[in-house]
């Protein structure tokens, strides 16, 4: 089983600020296969970015998202204040398309 | 436009099994897989498996075979999963999400169903 880490555990920034977390996997994953969702209390998970660095639809360009083999990073460019949530990165190299622990991402 | 309805919240004993539901729509059923995840209070996102609606194959996340099943109604357009044995440790909010063949993300979402394991 690919194991995805990610960090740090809790981001403190202000809004307006630039927020860059960290997802790395245990094995290399196809940049195809490495996503990332925000997900905000009482919600479900949203899609944000698919295939490493492509934005899903309707997702606004301050989100970018890069890497390749283990390393793989969302960059959030100017924190809004509708930012502040939780982020986690799946791959779907294997079956069991394990997800992230998640960062959360809080107002400082 | 696409929605995934999951069924209302459940109490259920320790021991005992759960069945919860996701109705489709808006889309061609049969074109997309649904995948389940669960997530316990306060923590992660954890993937269960996966059913094909187009011929009913699974696939189950390896800490819950056995125990877990996944099937489709293609006369109602709903996937239901099934837990059986529950631990407490399987209080945890149930969601449903569905993919496109190999596009590699979940585009649409349930809204999530919480299963509380209690005596």
């Amino acid at each position: 089983e690919i194991v995805l880490a990610q960090s740090p555990g809790t981001l403190s920034l202000s809004p307006g600020e630039r927020a860059t977390l960290s997802c790395r996997a245990s094995e290399s994953v196809s940049s195809n296969y490495l996503t990332w969702y925000q997900q905000k209390p009482g919600q479900a998970p949203r899609l944000l970015i698919y295939a490493a660095s492509r934005r899903a639809t309707g997702i606004p360009d301050r989100f970018s998202g890069s890497g390749s083999g283990t390393d793989f990073t969302l960059t959030i460019s100017r924190l809004e204040p509708e930012d502040f949530a939780v982020y986690y990165c799946q791959q779907f190299r294997n079956p069991g398309y394990t997800f992230g622990q998640g960062t959360k991402l809080e107002i400082k | 436009q696409v929605q995934l309805i999951q069924s209302g919240a459940e109490v259920v004993q320790p021991g005992a099994s759960v069945k919860v539901s996701c109705k489709t729509s808006g889309y061609t059923f049969t074109t997309y897989y649904i995948h389940w995840v669960r997530q316990a209070p306060g923590q992660g996102l954890e993937y269960m498996g996966m059913i094909i609606p187009s011929d009913g194959g699974t696939y189950y996340a390896q800490g819950l075979q056995g125990r877990v099943a996944m099937t489709r109604d293609t006369s109602t357009n709903t996937v239901y999963l099934e837990l059986r044995s529950l631990p407490s440790e399987d209080t945890a909010v149930y969601f449903c999400a569905r993919e496109y063949p190999a596009n590699n993300f979940f585009d649409y979402w349930g809204q999530g169903t919480l299963v509380t394991v209690a005596s």
